[in-house]
C-alpha cells in the first residue's frame, strides 16, 4: 500500500520568514495530493491541493510543488504569520483512498 | 451553511460493548469518508462511499468494524465488541463528488474504551 513520509515533524520560524514542509510517497499511481491545516480541537481543513498532471500551484502565500519522478511534493508558505501556527498534513490519494503523513507542527513566533 | 456533523462528540464505553458513530455529511455531497486519527498522527483511512455504495473498505482494521450509508446520506460506523485499542478520534469527511474533490472534515467523535 501507499506510504507517506513527512518532514520535519516540528518547524519553528520567525514571523515573516518562509516555511517549507516536504513529503515523499511510495505509490507512483497516486494522483492527487492535498495539504491540510489542523488547528487544536478541530478537524483538518484543506488549504491547497495539486493533481498529478500539474507541477506547481500557488494560492496567495501558499504554494505546492510536485515532482512525480522523485515522488515527492512540498508545501511552501511565505511571509508567515502567527495565525499560520498549526499542524499541517500532506496526503497522497488514489481512487478515494488517502494516505496521510504524520504531520508537521508549525510555530510562527511573533 | 451547515458543515459535516458527527455524533456523539464523545463516547465512553466498556470493553466488549458495541458502539455506533454517526456522520451527517454536507447536503448534496456524494462521497463520504471515514478516518481514524490517533493523537499526534495523521488521519488513517478506513472506508469510503459514493452515494450508498461502499467503494473501498480496505482500511477497516478487522471484521468488528463496519460502515453503512443506506440512503446515500447519513452514515454509521459500527464497532462491535470494542477493545481498548479502538480508542481514538473517529473523523468523517464528505466531498461533492469523487476522489479528487475537496474533503470537508467533521469535528470527530472521541471514543474511549475502558
Amino acid at each position: 500500500g501507499e506510504n507517506v513520509e513527512q518532514h520535519p515533524s516540528t518547524l519553528s520560524v520567525q514571523e515573516g520568514d518562509s516555511a517549507v514542509i516536504k513529503c515523499t510517497y511510495s505509490d507512483s499511481a497516486s494522483n492527487y495530493f492535498p495539504w491540510y491545516k489542523q488547528e487544536l480541537g478541530k478537524g483538518p481543513q484543506l488549504i491547497i491541493d495539486i493533481r498529478s498532471n500539474v507541477g506547481e500551484k500557488k494560492d496567495q502565500r501558499i504554494a505546492v510543488t510536485l515532482n512525480k519522478t522523485a515522488k515527492h511534493f512540498s508545501l511552501h508558505i511565505t511571509e508567515t504569520q502567527p495565525e499560520d501556527s498549526a499542524v499541517y498534513f500532506c496526503a497522497a490519494s488514489l481512487a478515494g483512498k488517502s494516505t496521510f503523513g504524520d504531520g508537521t507542527t508549525l510555530t510562527v513566533k511573533p | 451553511g451547515a458543515g459535516v456533523s458527527q455524533s456523539p462528540r464523545y463516547k465512553v464505553t466498556k470493553r466488549g460493548q458495541d458502539v455506533a458513530l454517526r456522520c451527517d455529511p454536507i447536503s448534496g455531497h456524494v462521497s463520504l469518508y471515514w478516518y481514524r486519527q490517533a493523537l499526534g498522527q495523521g488521519p488513517e483511512f478506513l472506508t469510503y462511499f459514493n452515494y450508498e455504495a461502499q467503494q473501498d473498505k480496505s482500511g477497516l482494521p478487522n471484521d468488528r468494524f463496519s460502515a453503512e450509508r443506506p440512503e446515500g446520506s447519513i452514515s454509521t460506523l459500527t464497532i462491535q465488541r470494542t477493545e481498548q485499542r479502538d480508542s481514538a478520534m473517529y473523523r468523517c469527511a464528505s466531498s461533492l463528488k469523487g476522489a479528487r474533490e475537496t474533503q470537508y472534515f467533521g469535528p470527530g467523535t472521541r471514543l474511549l474504551v475502558l
